[in-house]
């Protein structure tokens, strides 16, 4: 069954150090590929996508993901974090086989140390 | 350009009571949704709508019910409430395979 894992549940970095959010999926093909962001209290806005071409694409924020195909993962990086970064990350497949499900990872909370 | 919207923000219903959480969208999107968030869980689908008249089950569709009788609006009702359902609910649309998310409604059945 097709899948998304985020193996980190809660991250905890301090302000100015690098991050990475881990996201890897179980499905047949190369779906499209979503991180999202959630702040306290709000819906979910988009970082960045994937649908095809370059394998590292650049979102809102500094943030950029690189899809690996070999790993079937879609790892989400920032190079220098800020204390505003604090927040739930979810990342999201769309499934690319004629429907128009999306399955999401059970999300990464984090939080940031000043 | 509201995006999509959704009413209300906060409920609170007792056991067996009945509601509908609204859903509109003024981006002309064929493609709506209906997801629930509980803590851990990430977001699950419960209905979706491909246009007005056709709506379809997602993971988790038992005590919910859904119509699409026009593009806009895109309604989840609660037949008969139940303690399980207390969680976030978020709304969206899609174009071009990018969802576009509501505000969402936290509901609470006592």
């Amino acid at each position: 069954a097709q899948s998304v894992t985020q193996p980190d549940i809660h991250i905890t970095v301090s302000e100015g150090a690098s991050l990475e959010l881990r996201c890897n999926y179980s499905y047949g093909a190369t779906p499209y590929l979503f991180w999202y962001v959630q702040s306290p209290g709000q819906g979910l806005q988009l970082l960045l996508k994937y649908f095809s071409g370059d394998t590292l694409v650049q979102g809102i924020k500094g943030f950029e993901a690189e899809f690996k195909r070999s790993q079937s993962s879609f790892n989400l990086r920032k190079p220098s974090v800020h204390w505003s970064d604090a927040a739930e990350y979810f990342c999201a497949v769309h499934l690319t086989s004629g429907t128009y499900k999306y399955i999401f990872g059970t999300g990464t909370r984090l939080k940031v140390l000043a | 350009n509201a995006g999509v919207t959704q009413t209300p923000k906060f409920q609170v219903l007792k056991t067996g009571q009945s509601m509908t959480l609204q859903c509109a969208q003024d981006m002309n999107h064929e493609y709506m949704s209906w997801y629930r968030q509980d803590p851990g869980m990430g977001l699950r689908l419960i209905h979706y709508s491909v246009g007005a008249g056709i709506t379809d089950q997602g993971e988790v569709p038992n005590g919910y019910n859904v119509s699409r009788s026009t593009t806009e609006d895109f309604p989840l009702r609660l037949l008969s409430a139940a303690p399980s359902q207390t969680s976030v609910y978020f709304c969206a649309s899609t174009l071009a395979n990018e969802q576009f998310f509501g505000p969402g409604t936290r509901l609470t059945v006592l």
